[in-house]
């Protein structure tokens, strides 16, 4: 079966550095996805990681571990729009189609 | 980045009633299009796929009588709830997607919240 992790909730303050943890079991891998999503809007596109490594992009770095089936989303200097929710999506090679994650829903205090 | 649009934003209809919601690629061919449900801090459950000028693929437990999709051009397609009940009540998100963008990135629309009365 497919099964994508990450946590529910979690809280940062204002500043901070967070880190938003992924962990998969998928039939099979071909790129993992980064999406930010504020409340009753579309998901925009933050990451990509298809190699072993750390990819940076300005405040937001993400990392992949494909032998122990982990990602993680690493948001430095938060700010308070940053309170929003990151969806972690796996894209599968058979069917090309993203599972996406439960959602981990991130707030940010001052 | 490329941008999808959907319309209506919101909707707000009758029990029994059908309701159609557009999603465009509007600076790019998309050769898929995704439809999505995403219930209140949930997260995006795939409806169906779409390919221009063939028939969705619809995921298991998902209604094709009940979720109409069309995909008419590289740049439309279209969901089509038929006879609307409460429990559709939802947001519905769409994505389309070009073999010419780096990734295969799929992009996503605003979203339609659909709320059956």
């Amino acid at each position: 079966g497919q099964n994508i992790d990450q946590p529910t909730e979690m809280t940062a303050t204002e500043g901070a550095i967070v880190q938003i943890n992924c962990t998969y079991q998928t039939s099979g891998f071909n790129g993992l996805f980064w999406y930010q999503q504020h409340a009753g809007e579309a998901p925009t596109f933050l990451s990509y990681n298809v190699l072993d490594g750390l990819e940076e992009k300005g405040r937001f770095s993400s990392f992949l571990s494909r032998s122990k089936g982990y990602s993680y989303l690493l948001l430095k200097e938060l700010q308070m729009k940053d309170s929003a929710s990151y969806l972690c999506a796996v894209r599968s090679p058979e069917t090309d189609k993203l599972i996406f994650g439960t959602g981990t829903r991130l707030q940010v205090f001052p | 980045g490329a941008v999808v649009s959907q319309h209506p934003s919101r909707v707000i209809c009758k029990s029994g009633t059908s309701v159609k919601i557009e999603c465009r690629s509007l600076d790019f061919q998309a050769t898929t299009m995704f439809w999505y449900r995403q219930f209140p801090k949930k997260s995006l459950m795939l409806m169906a796929t779409s390919n221009e000028g063939s028939k969705a693929t619809y995921e298991q437990g998902v209604e094709k009588d009940k979720f109409l999709i069309n995909h008419a051009s590289l740049t439309l397609s279209t969901l089509t709830v038929t006879s609307a009940h409460p429990e559709d009540s939802s947001f519905y998100i769409c994505s389309a997607r070009s073999h010419e963008v780096a990734h295969n990135e799929q992009f996503f629309g605003p979203g339609t919240r659909l709320t059956v009365l």
